[in-house]
Formats: structure tokens, C-alpha cells, sequence
């Protein structure tokens, strides 16, 4: 199995510009959880789907940010307009029941 | 609320020597128990879980953990380090009646090894 996969792996844009971030949790997997993960805040659950649906997304910051899922195998994490505040590591993970499996997550850089 | 904690945000330890990273979670009520290591620029990767069984639990790179159930407690240990393990390691819990595959993480504890 290829696990988690994430793309891009780096990003940098310019404050105002738009970001996608995008998810293949591993096959068979029905629970996907975005994270974030900064020096000064730690690794911050951001939203998690059961079974393509939105479960708890209390973690999301403010209205700038969405995610979806449209099928199992794919979810986005968008970020609009992104801010320079919005630079970190963003991981995704799928779960099959217990253990989460993460991906080697997305370095953004918003100068 | 449910909480994970790590007392130690670092620990410095000299190769070869034992380390204990320990880890404390909130309630009493059942739980499976996890530790993920992180190396420097990558994703979390499990270490070690615990569902149910013994309270020892073995997992890679020589590390293991004890559930100690009283003590609401699931500290990981390594008889001898070496400067590769230099990494963050995770303390995660699921309770019982969770979401699936929700874990509670604890805010990582930072091991540096030494020559």
C-alpha cells in the first residue's frame, strides 16, 4: 500500500492567494483527519470525516478555511484568502477503526 | 475533558543510556492507548499501540510501553538509546465510545541523544 499521500509537499503564495491542499487516505480507510502543526501551537486537529461526512470541524480556525470529500478516496483542505498566520505543516491521516496513518504532510509558506 | 499529557516537552539523554518518556492521560474509563514517533521533517509514524491483553506492549526500534491502569498511565521506555531515535514522540488515546479513529494527542515530547 502507498499510504497516505499528500500534495503538494511544499507550497509558498503570496497573502490573499488561494491554497488547495489535497488527500488519498489509504484504501479501505473510512475516517480522514486534517491537522496542523506549529512550533509555537503543536499538532492541532483541524476537521475529520466518518465515511465522507464531516464529523467535527470545531477545530477549523476561522471561516477561511474549508475541506471536503467528495468520495473516499480524495479530500481538499482549502485556504481562502491565506494569511502569512496560515504558514505550518499540514498533515492528513485515515483511520480504519484504531490507529491513524499520517501523511508526510504539506509545508506551507504564505509570505 | 479527556486530556493527554506529557510532563516532559524534552528530554537529553547520552547514547546507550535507558530513557523513560512518560505519558498520563484524564479519565478512567477504558482506553486504547498509542505512542507515534516523529522524525525531523516527516509525518508521525506509530511506535506501539494497546487495545486490550497484556500491559506490556512491544514495538519498533526496541521501544516499549506499560499500561498501568490505576495510574492512568502508559509511559514509553527504551533500555538504550541511540542517536537515530533522536526524534518528538506522541502520546495518543482513544476512549472507548470514541469516534472511530479519533485520538486525543498529547503535545509531544522532544528527545534529544547525545554522543
Amino acid at each position: 500500500d502507498a499510504g497516505v499521500i499528500q500534495s503538494p509537499r511544499h507550497e509558498v503564495t503570496e497573502m490573499g492567494q488561494e491554497v488547495t491542499l489535497r488527500c488519498k487516505p489509504i484504501s479501505g480507510h473510512n475516517s480522514l483527519f486534517w491537522y496542523r502543526q506549529t512550533m509555537m501551537r503543536g499538532l492541532e486537529l483541524l476537521i475529520y470525516f466518518n465515511n465522507n461526512v464531516p464529523i467535527d470541524d470545531s477545530g477549523m480556525p476561522e471561516d477561511r478555511f474549508s475541506a471536503k470529500m467528495p468520495n473516499a478516496s480524495f479530500s481538499t483542505l482549502k485556504i481562502q484568502p491565506s494569511e502569512p498566520r496560515d504558514s505550518a505543516v499540514y498533515f492528513c491521516a485515515s483511520s480504519n477503526q484504531y490507529e491513524q496513518y499520517f501523511g508526510p504532510g504539506t509545508r506551507l509558506t504564505v509570505t | 475533558a479527556q486530556s493527554v499529557t506529557q510532563l516532559d516537552s524534552q528530554v537529553p539523554v547520552f547514547e546507550e543510556a535507558p530513557v523513560e518518556l512518560r505519558c498520563n492521560y484524564s479519565s478512567s474509563v477504558s482506553v486504547y492507548l498509542f505512542w507515534y514517533v516523529q522524525y525531523p521533517n516527516q509525518g508521525l509514524q506509530l511506535l506501539l499501540k494497546y487495545l486490550s491483553g497484556s500491559t506490556l506492549v512491544k514495538g519498533i526500534n526496541g521501544f516499549e510501553a506499560e499500561f498501568n491502569k490505576s495510574q492512568t498511565s502508559f509511559h514509553l521506555r527504551k533500555p538504550s538509546v541511540h542517536i537515530s531515535d533522536t526524534a518528538e514522540y506522541f502520546c495518543a488515546v482513544r476512549y472507548y465510545g470514541g469516534s472511530q479513529g479519533n485520538l486525543i494527542f498529547g503535545k509531544g515530547t522532544k528527545l534529544s541523544v547525545k554522543p
